[in-house]
Order: structure tokens, then C-alpha cells, then sequence
């Protein structure tokens, strides 16, 4: 059983178009987080979520807009794609904020055309 | 912010041998935990050690903790060529809900 699984793997795309990327974790875990990993390999967190609340925005264009439906989903849909939005994706969970153990998803490489 | 920034940013050994990466932070830690990414996939947690804690092992794998020096290294004995990876390590604060790396240290075995 796949712990923490994000779809789709791969996506390619234009600019000015708006997709989303899904998370579910199966592991009862109260926080979700996404990070992005830029072509550096610098991994930096974008949002993080505890029981469905946002508790962690940084400095994220408003076109990133993540939605936690329940505790096992973190959603990021992302609008009006720029190129610099070109990047791997993870999401992860955690039983504890911050000091917690993090379980990562296996990522989703989107392009921006 | 909490993070972690790892040194040196690539190493290059022969398996067998013993593999040494150093991490530092900023600020105060409640612990500091190591992960590893191998090409193309998720990270993987390797090992925590709480701040309270000098040193930890867990196979091959030693850890240890200078809070006075704010600084972590790993260390991986007897190399393997799947151990090539990106090690990163992040310093985990009291900051709610922060969780952040640095650039990780590119790791390559060879055999």
C-alpha cells in the first residue's frame, strides 16, 4: 500500500493554463504539507495543512491555491501557469507538526511549456 | 527559519569506504532529523536524533549533534553503491508546522 501518493506523475502543460495535483496519505496523519523542488534540487515548503486548516502559507503566488476536502487529502491547483512554475511537487504528511517524521509522496514533475 | 544547509553540496567515493556529510542551522531545534532522495522519487526518513541526544546510530548509519555549534553530521560506513542518493537534513524548530530543507548533498558511490 502506497503511504502517501500524488497523481499525476507527469505533467506537461502550457502556459496561462490552470491543473491540479492530488495527494491522499492512508496513514491517518493530521498534517499535509506540499513542497516544491526547483531544478537546484532546493526543497522548499510551499503550504502545510493540520486537520483540514491551513497553518503554514509562505511566500507563494496566489495562484497556488491548495484544498484540503479531509484529513487524507491535500490538493494544490495551480492557475494561469507560468514557466517558472516548472518544478517537482511533493506532498507529505506527518503525525506531528513540524517536528515530525515527514512521508513523502513520490512527486509529480510539471512543465510549463 | 529553520533550515538546514548541507555541506559539501557533492561527494564522490568508492564503495567501501566511509561517507561524511555535515549539516547547519540557524536557531534553537527541538531535533534534527536526515532523509534521503533517491533520482526521481519522494524523500525517505533515515534518522532522527532529538536535541538533547550527541550521537545516534542505526546500522550503518552514525549521526551526531553539536547544538553549541548548531551543526549535524552523517555518517555512512562501509559504502555501498546504492547508498548514491541526495542526503538532506532538516532542522526541526518551534515554529508550528515548519518543516524546511536545504539543498541536500549529492552522494555517489561507485563500485
Amino acid at each position: 500500500d502506497t503511504a502517501v501518493s500524488q497523481t499525476p506523475k507527469y505533467l506537461v502543460t502550457q502556459m496561462g493554463n490552470d491543473k491540479s495535483i492530488k495527494c491522499e496519505q492512508n496513514l491517518g496523519h493530521d498534517t499535509m504539507y506540499w513542497y516544491k523542488q526547483d531544478s537546484k534540487k532546493f526543497l522548499k515548503i510551499m503550504f502545510s495543512y493540520n486537520n483540514k486548516e491551513l497553518i503554514i502559507n509562505e511566500t507563494v503566488p496566489n495562484r497556488f491555491s491548495p484544498k484540503s476536502p479531509d484529513k487524507a487529502h491535500l490538493n494544490l491547483h495551480i492557475n494561469s501557469l507560468e514557466l517558472g512554475d516548472s518544478a517537482v511537487y511533493f506532498c507529505a504528511s506527518s503525525q506531528v507538526p513540524d517536528t515530525g517524521e515527514l512521508f513523502f509522496g513520490e512527486g509529480s514533475r510539471l512543465t510549463v511549456l | 527559519s529553520q533550515q538546514g544547509e548541507e555541506d559539501p553540496q557533492a561527494l564522490s567515493i568508492q564503495e567501501g569506504e566511509n561517507a561524511t556529510m555535515n549539516c547547519s542551522y540557524k536557531t534553537s531545534i527541538n531535533n534534527l532529523q536526515w532523509y534521503r532522495q533517491n533520482s526521481g522519487r519522494g524523500l525517505v526518513h533515515l534518522i532522527l536524533i532529538r536535541s538533547n541526544e550527541r550521537e545516534k546510530h542505526s546500522g550503518r548509519l552514525r549521526v551526531t549533534l553539536d547544538t553549541s555549534k548548531k551543526s549535524s553530521s552523517l555518517l555512512i560506513t562501509a559504502s555501498r553503491a546504492a547508498d548514491t542518493a541526495s542526503y538532506f537534513c532538516e532542522a526541526g524548530g518551534t515554529s508550528y508546522g515548519k518543516l524546511t530543507f536545504g539543498q541536500g548533498t549529492i552522494l555517489t558511490v561507485h563500485p
